[in-house]
């Protein structure tokens, strides 16, 4: 199994762009979530999906758009890049939420100028 | 915030050693669970100890849940360079699906 994988690994944007981080799991499970992480704040919760076309918003989901079309795909959309999306960005799944492991891609880090 | 917090934010020690970091949270949950993320890194689940549990081990890892204090410790026995990481506590909300991790020890063995 390849897990969990992210694309891009990095990404520089400008401001105002639009771009789509890719995320992909082939362990079958329902729960999917995207992080950024920050020096200092710890990893905060963007958005979610308990399951294909379910999602529910985070702590921070201002400036970001997801979907879940399918088991194994969770997309995070950057609708028009800021300076202050700079950051570490994770993709994690699992089999439920906070009541099972979760499994973390490797990350994509975007700056935005 | 939703965070919990981790205690201390640094820590530095001989291997050898023992280190103990401790995390605190406010709201009731379900689960609290424990990962270490290497420099540069995704993170990596350690061990998961439900609200009915006080106490949980996994090889030279000792994880304590104390519910009523609403705070966590993990405890590493016999540190070697490699535990070098940060670690994370995280929880569950009791009532929903998020997830939300602490801010996180940076621990140091050195050899």
């Amino acid at each position: 199994n390849a897990g969990v994988t992210q694309t891009p690994k990095f990404q520089v944007l400008k401001t105002g762009q639009s771009m789509t981080l890719q995320c992909a799991q082939d362990m079958n499970h329902e729960y999917m979530s995207w992080y950024r992480q920050d020096p200092g704040m710890g990893l905060r919760l963007i958005h979610y999906s308990v399951g294909a076309g379910i999602t529910d918003q985070g702590e921070v989901p201002n400036g970001y758009n997801v979907s879940r079309s399918t088991t194994e795909d969770f997309p995070l959309r950057l609708l028009s890049a800021a300076p202050s999306q700079t950051s570490v960005y994770f993709c994690a799944s699992g089999l439920a939420g906070g009541q099972d492991t979760q499994y973390f891609g490797p990350g994509t880090r975007l700056t935005v100028l | 915030s939703q965070q919990g917090e981790e205690d201390p934010q640094a820590l530095s020690i001989q291997e050898g050693e023992n280190a103990t970091m401790n995390c605190s949270y406010k709201t009731s949950i379900n689960n609290l669970q424990w990962y270490r993320q290497n420099s540069g890194r995704g993170l990596v689940h350690l061990i998961l100890i439900r609200s009915n549990e006080r106490e949980k081990h996994s090889g030279r890892l000792r994880v304590t849940l104390d519910t009523s204090k609403k705070s966590s410790s993990l405890l590493i026995t016999a540190s070697r360079a490699a535990d070098t990481a940060s670690y994370f506590c995280a929880r569950d909300a009791h009532t929903g699906n998020q997830f939300y991790f602490g801010t996180g020890t940076s621990l140091t063995v050195i050899p």
